[in-house]
C-alpha cells in the first residue's frame, strides 16, 4: 500500500528566506509524485509532478521538488519565499501504470512573514 | 481556459437527510474523480470514473453513490447525511486522450470543492 508523510504541519518563514516543505513515500511499485497548493476556500491547484526522467523537477511560482529513491523523499523548495506562497500545501503518490487515484499527505501550512 | 465545476459551492442539510453535489468535467476530459475532505485533514479518494463507468473505488460509504452521464458530467450522491460528512467535496477531472502513457500519469485538475455542512 502507498502512503505518504509531510513532517511539519506548519512551516513559518520569513519573506525572502528558502522554503523547504518535507515529503516522504512509501510505495511497492514506482511512484508517481506531486505536490499540490491549495489556497484558503480553493481548490487543489498543481504544481508540479515527478513520472519519469529527470529526478529534479520543475514547477509554477518559483517551486521545484527532487525525487530521492534511495531516501524515499520528495521535498518541495523555493529558493526565496513570497508572502503569496501563504498556503496549505499536499504531497500526493499515485501507484503508477495501474491506478490513477491519488493518496494524499496531511498537508502542511506555509505561513510567510514580513 | 475552462475549469471544473462543482455545484452548489456551499449546502447545509441536516441529519438524515440526502444530498447531491455535481461536478462538470474540463471539455474533452473523460475522467471524474471525487475526494472528500474533512477539516483539517487531507483529501481522501472516494470513486472514480471513466467514460461513464467506474474506474476505481475508494473509502466511499455505502450511504454514498455516484455515477458519470453521457455528457460527462458526475453526481455524488449522498443519503441518511451523518455529522461526519461535514467536508469539502473536490471533483476532479482527466483526459486520457492521446497520452499513450501509464494511466497514473494523467493530470488531475481540481474543482474549487463544494464544502457540506451538516447540522
Amino acid at each position: 500500500a502507498q502512503s505518504v508523510t509531510q513532517l511539519g504541519s506548519h512551516v513559518s518563514v520569513s519573506e525572502g528566506a528558502l522554503v523547504l516543505l518535507r515529503c516522504n513515500y512509501s510505495s511497492s511499485v514506482p511512484p508517481y509524485l506531486f505536490w499540490y497548493v491549495q489556497y484558503p476556500n480553493q481548490g487543489l491547484q498543481l504544481l508540479l509532478k515527478y513520472t519519469t526522467g529527470a529526478t529534479l523537477v520543475k514547477g509554477i511560482n518559483g517551486f521545484e521538488a527532487e525525487f530521492k529513491k534511495s531516501e524515499t523523499s520528495f521535498h518541495l523548495t523555493k529558493p526565496s519565499a513570497h508572502m503569496s506562497d501563504a498556503a496549505e500545501y499536499f504531497c500526493a503518490v499515485s501507484a503508477s501504470y495501474n491506478t490513477d487515484k491519488l493518496i494524499f499527505g496531511t498537508g502542511t501550512r506555509l505561513q510567510v512573514f514580513p | 481556459a475552462a475549469g471544473v465545476i462543482q455545484s452548489p459551492r456551499h449546502l447545509i442539510k441536516e441529519k438524515r437527510e440526502t444530498a447531491t453535489l455535481k461536478c462538470y468535467p474540463i471539455p474533452r476530459h473523460d475522467t471524474v474523480y471525487w475526494y472528500q475532505q474533512g477539516p483539517g485533514q487531507d483529501p481522501q479518494f472516494l470513486i472514480s470514473f471513466y467514460e461513464k463507468m467506474q474506474s476505481d473505488k475508494g473509502s466511499i460509504p455505502d450511504r454514498f453513490s455516484a455515477q458519470q452521464f453521457s455528457d460527462y458530467h458526475s453526481e455524488l450522491n449522498m443519503s441518511s447525511l451523518e455529522l461526519g460528512d461535514s467536508a469539502l467535496y473536490f471533483c476532479a477531472s482527466s483526459s486520457s486522450e492521446g497520452q499513450g502513457l501509464p494511466i497514473a500519469y494523467n493530470e488531475q485538475f481540481f474543482g474549487p470543492g463544494t464544502r457540506l455542512t451538516v447540522l
